[in-house]
């Protein structure tokens, strides 16, 4: 399985950008970069995914470095909501030859207004 | 539209008990799967199901738990004989397409069933 490694802890001052990093060396050219979140016990939220291209959409931005070793989730304007744990994951084939999403223990975003 | 329905969200059961989790995909989705989370760990996979098929059950304990997704009706996670160690929260979550190769479809959870064995 291609692993991943966050920080375990961030703070982000209210209405700036939140800049997450993500280290996965181990990935492989048809493995994709999934981001989820995580608020205080709720379900998983999703957030974005991508392959080699770059992705934004209306939550957040995902910087892939062109070896697609690392990676970087942009929240461009955080706010007290954004306060989670998020999880960089890269889907994975598992022994019985299907995928599933392995969570890691994520980063814990504070945002502090 | 409505998101991945999961119920009850909490469940309380004394131990050697059964509990039953439901879970009810986002329309037009037919694939489900079975997320575990012991408290302050991240979730771990549990089974992977389509309609009447379990595709990927490795994360799955051996013994007492089994999954189903009949061709009508919700899926339903469900534990024989509780132990506390059982005790978390068991998400679910949809995807709308099979997954191929080199691709994990995007998958949306439910709020989750916190069980609590006494």
């Amino acid at each position: 399985d291609a692993k991943t490694t966050q920080p375990p802890s961030m703070d982000c001052a209210e209405g700036r950008a939140a800049n997450l990093p993500c280290n996965h060396s181990t990935i492989s050219g048809n493995e994709y970069v999934y981001w989820y979140r995580q608020i205080h016990s709720q379900g998983p939220q999703y957030i974005i995914h991508g392959l080699k291209n770059n992705e934004t959409n209306e939550m957040a931005s995902l910087i892939i470095t062109e070896d697609r070793k690392s990676s970087t989730l942009i929240l461009p304007h955080a706010t007290l909501r954004d306060t989670a744990v998020y999880y960089c994951i890269v889907s994975s084939k598992n022994g019985a030859g299907s995928y599933q999403l392995t969570f890691g223990k994520g980063t814990k975003l504070s945002v502090i207004p | 539209n409505a998101g991945v329905m999961q119920n009850p969200r909490h469940l309380v059961r004394r131990r050697g008990q059964e509990a039953r989790l439901r879970c009810s995909p986002m329309k037009g989705h037919s694939h489900v799967y079975w997320y575990r989370q012991l408290p302050e760990e991240g979730l771990k996979f549990m089974v992977y199901l389509q309609k009447e098929n379990i595709i990927d059950e490795s994360g799955m304990p051996k013994e007492r738990f089994s999954a189903e997704f009949p061709k009508e009706g919700p899926s339903i996670l469900r534990i024989q004989q509780v132990v506390r160690g059982d005790s978390a929260a068991y998400f679910c979550a949809s995807s709308p397409l099979a997954r191929t190769s080199g691709k994990t479809d995007t998958q949306y959870f439910g709020p989750g069933t916190r069980l609590t064995v006494l």
